[in-house]
């Protein structure tokens, strides 16, 4: 069965300053992962995702994840944090035998000013 | 171009009542996913459905729960005689092809809240 662990609940940091959210999955077999965001009161919005090809990946807002076969792992970084990046952001995984979609328990960032 | 739409966003209900949690896709799309958050916690998938067909249930609780997508009108969560532990936020996704590429769009979701 595939896992997800988020290794943070909570990560302060002050603005303009780089953060790293990290995620590892557990996965006998080919997998595709995804990075969502979460504001506050809304629903999920998918940040990024590495499906095949390029390791490195980029969302539009700066943030960009390096998918890691050989350590499991899918870590989220952004050079320069801004106060409006104050979220949850989950890490997920799914196989390419069409399982569900699994989800890490979150990390919650915050921006300090 | 609306997203996913999801309906109520809160709901309070009394141990014992009935929930009904409304969700429709985007747009084109014919794939409907349901998903429970508790506090602290990620999402756990609980339902996929296309329409008129129940395609994984591996998430479900065995009793009280039941999910729906008929050939017209949302994709329906209903659970029966709700017990406090049913307080969650439910969220429903939705994406065109229902493949594992296929990106999963998420609403914003219902919170209820069971007294």
């Amino acid at each position: 069965a595939q896992s997800v662990t988020q290794l943070d609940s909570q990560v302060p940091v002050f603005e303009e300053a780089p953060v790293e959210l990290r995620c590892n999955y557990s996965s006998s077999v080919s997998v595709y992962l995804f990075w969502y965001v979460q504001y506050p009161n809304q629903g999920l919005q998918l940040l990024l995702k590495y499906l095949s090809g390029s390791t490195l990946v980029k969302s539009i807002n700066g943030f960009e994840a390096e998918f890691n076969k050989s350590q499991t792992s899918f870590h989220l970084r952004k050079p320069s944090v801004h106060i409006s990046d104050t979220a949850e952001y989950f890490c997920a995984v799914i196989n390419s035998g069409n399982t569900p979609l699994v989800f890490g328990k979150g990390t919650r960032l915050s921006v300090i000013a | 171009n609306a997203g996913v739409m999801q309906n109520p966003r809160h709901l309070v209900r009394r141990r014992g009542q009935e929930a009904r949690l409304r969700c429709s896709p985007m747009k084109g799309h014919s794939h409907v996913y349901w998903y429970r958050q508790l506090p602290e916690e990620g999402l756990k998938f609980m339902v996929y459905l296309q329409k008129e067909n129940i395609i994984d249930e591996s998430g479900m609780p065995k009793e009280r729960f039941s999910a729906e997508f008929p050939k017209e009108g949302p994709s329906i969560l209903r659970i029966q005689q709700v017990v406090r532990g049913d307080s969650a936020a439910y969220f429903c996704a939705s994406s065109p092809r229902g493949g594992s590429t296929d990106t999963q769009y998420f609403g914003p979701g219902t919170r209820l809240t069971v007294l």
